[in-house]
């Protein structure tokens, strides 16, 4: 699937870095949402944002700063990340951000923190 | 306790075999989606099924939703197919959030 594209697919950092993560959603949805998916665990949910305004942060530490600057465009800043944030980061996107809602995800960055 | 559950948890399967994988969920769902995830990580989804059978190729999909579960079916196998099975359903504890099943990786050998 091409609509919704993710950069970079691959990132390594130190510590002390600050990088961002983009996505970019083709679809002409309204919903935008950000998961993480570690070694043995299942996808779990960060953020979530329906017409540009944040509607879930499930309690994500400060080093992760999500912005969507419009409904379009998801960034995920990162800093002064810890070695256990090395994950797979999966963005998706949906028509309303509705429970009924199809979720349609990017190809993923991976991250890994030296 | 567990609201998502998926079984089994590991598949290994001879090409051309069948297979059926299993999602049982906690909640009344308005939504459940099956989703494969290819050794390279992206998610392609298969089937938004909150209700009934729909087929697709070789994979089909039924879900009964007043018995809280969902099967995946495949058919002839194929090397292609090996990956990992994801369902995910919205979870009225979780605020009504897409939550995934810990997932079925399947391996299709040759």
């Amino acid at each position: 699937e091409t609509g919704v594209t993710q950069t970079p697919r691959h990132l390594v950092m130190g510590m002390t870095n600050k990088k961002s993560l983009k996505c970019e959603q083709h679809l002409g949805h309204n919903a935008m949402y950000w998961y993480k998916q570690s070694a043995k665990k299942p996808l779990e949910l960060m953020f979530v944002y329906s017409l540009e305004e944040r509607v879930e942060n499930n309690s994500v530490p400060s080093r992760f700063s999500p912005e969507c600057p419009n409904s379009s465009h998801l960034f995920l800043h990162l800093h002064t990340l810890q070695p256990e944030d090395s994950a797979l980061y999966l963005c998706a996107s949906s028509q309303q951000g509705a429970s009924t809602d199809t979720q349609y995800f990017g190809p993923g960055t991976r991250l890994t923190v030296l | 306790g567990i609201q998502v559950e998926q079984s089994p948890p590991d598949l290994i399967l001879q090409e051309g075999a069948n297979s059926t994988l299993r999602c049982n969920f906690s909640d009344s769902v308005n939504n459940l989606q099956w989703f494969h995830q290819n050794p390279w990580g992206q998610l392609i989804n298969l089937f938004y099924i909150p209700s009934g059978t729909k087929q697709n190729g070789r994979l089909s999909a039924t879900t009964v939703a007043t018995e809280r579960y969902s099967l995946l079916y495949i058919s002839s196998s194929q090397t292609t197919d090996s990956g990992v099975y994801f369902c995910a359903v919205p979870i009225k504890a979780a605020g009504n959030k897409l939550t995934f099943g810990g997932g079925t990786r399947v391996l299709v050998k040759p």
